[in-house]
């Protein structure tokens, strides 16, 4: 069974901080990663993607890959109360004809 | 504008009826999903399409069945044979980039 895993939170970080979430899946294979945003009673919105180790940035946004230690993260920097969402992980690989796995995703709250 | 729409946005429903729950993009992708999310969980996929005229199951698919006939749709029927529809229903498309891309979903409630 294929697994993406996330810490539910709630997650509390002050305005203007960082906020790191984390992600980690069982499928070694896994060869595209996706961070997603999700505001309450809204539909899910991606907001970064990485299919190489290292760390891919994107405004305030990073998004890290470690293949080795199957974790992916996201740094969100200068944490604004606009941030505040469930954040979703999500995963694919090609021996699951790139259907994505997902996690339950951590909500996050910037506190002003 | 491109993008992925759904309707209704709200959607009631008595005990045994079927509905159904439109899902439209002009993003010209051929694969198009349907998941369920309820209160405070993640999502869950119940059909998938790849390719005009196919689909196939996803992890709940009990209660519900799909059609696609254009690849700009991908309709999915809330059977009376669900009973415990009351959810928030997400179609997604994705294209080469893998990547899904979601409608605003519609929120179905059982009377």
């Amino acid at each position: 069974q294929k697994e993406v895993e996330q810490n539910s939170g709630p997650l509390s970080v002050p305005e203007g901080a960082i906020a790191s979430l984390n992600c980690t899946y069982s499928d070694r294979g896994s060869q595209s990663f996706f961070w997603y945003r999700q505001y309450s009673g809204k539909s899910p919105e991606l907001i970064m993607f990485i299919y190489s180790n290292g760390d891919k940035e994107d405004g305030r946004f990073t998004a890290q890959l470690n293949k080795a230690s199957q974790y992916v993260s996201l740094l969100i920097r200068d944490s604004q109360p606009s941030d505040s969402a469930t954040y979703l992980c999500a995963v694919s690989s090609w021996d699951s004809n790139y259907q994505l796995i997902w996690g339950a995703g951590t909500k996050l709250i910037i506190k002003p | 504008d491109g993008g992925i729409t759904q309707s209704p946005k709200y959607l009631f429903r008595k005990e045994g009826q079927n509905v159904t729950l439109s899902c439209e993009q002009n993003l010209n992708h051929d694969a198009m999903y349907w998941y369920r999310q309820d209160p405070g969980q993640g999502l869950r996929l119940i059909y998938y399409s790849q390719i005009v005229n196919d689909f196939q199951k996803g992890d709940i698919a009990e209660g519900y069945s799909v059609s696609r006939e254009k690849k700009e749709s991908f309709p999915l029927t809330v059977t009376s044979a669900q009973k415990n529809p009351t959810a928030f229903y997400l179609c997604a498309s994705s294209g080469p980039s893998r990547g899904q891309f979601f409608g605003p979903g519609t929120r179905l409630t059982v009377l």
